[in-house]
């Protein structure tokens, strides 16, 4: 058990839909990062946010937004779904910002119908 | 696009073998690296890490081997046992982007009794 907790494990919904992914890291984490894993992409960097700020920003989709809120967890929020936004999504979180260990959450299995 | 890629998709050892997993990355400007394990239904889970100004590092059972000259990472696992069964990704951080870490491929690494 890595610490970081994600809700829900499992999401299904239909395609044009909006949904909220909800974080919480371990205790002491200032930096939030999401990730999406699917078979053709892989792993992919979205966002990290760092003590309610962002911090740094991969390829994520202008219909994908996060925050970080005052007490640390962070929701991440994917609206006017496609089917290809079917993955996993991944939470991390590390103590500060940089170069350090990215403890992983067991991810919320989005599937897009 | 940035990729940190993986030389083999699958590899199969025998249990009590031991094992290396091959990386290979495309910044120089690297310095930071990290190994995780993905169990089947789990999210990512931190082995081991190795910064730029290191080229060997050992925590229990693995080595992590960094040859900067050809950009190379490689992770060996010794006495190779089943509950080593999963998917190995290397990732690479830049300090220049944050807390950002990229992906390889991944390596399904699969031990037999």
């Amino acid at each position: 058990d890595s610490g970081v907790t994600q809700t829900p494990k499992h999401l299904i919904t239909a395609t044009g839909q909006r949904v909220t992914l909800r974080c919480s890291p371990r205790s002491g984490d200032l930096s939030v990062y999401w990730y999406q894993q699917s078979l053709d992409q892989g792993l992919q960097f979205l966002i990290q946010y760092y003590n309610g700020e962002e911090r740094a920003k991969g390829n994520i989709l202008e219909r994908f937004s996060a925050q970080q809120f005052p007490d640390l967890h962070s929701e991440l929020n994917l609206s006017s779904l496609e089917l290809g936004d079917s993955a996993l999504y991944f939470c991390a979180s590390s103590v500060s910002t940089g170069q350090e260990t990215q403890y992983f959450g067991p991810g919320t299995r989005l599937l897009v119908l | 696009g940035e990729s940190v890629g993986l030389h083999l998709p699958t590899l199969s050892v025998q249990e009590g073998d031991n094992s290396i997993i091959n990386c290979a990355y495309s910044n120089s400007a690297s310095d930071y690296f990290i190994w995780y394990k993905q169990e089947s239904g789990k999210g990512p889970q931190f082995i081991i890490d190795i910064r730029s100004n290191m080229d060997k590092r050992q925590g229990q059972r693995v080595t992590v081997l960094l040859n900067k000259t050809v950009k190379h990472l490689s992770l060996q696992i010794a006495a190779t046992q089943p509950g080593d069964s999963a998917v190995y990704f290397c990732a690479e951080n830049r300090n220049n982007q944050g807390g950002k870490l990229i992906f390889g491929q991944g390596t399904e690494l699969s031990v037999k009794p």
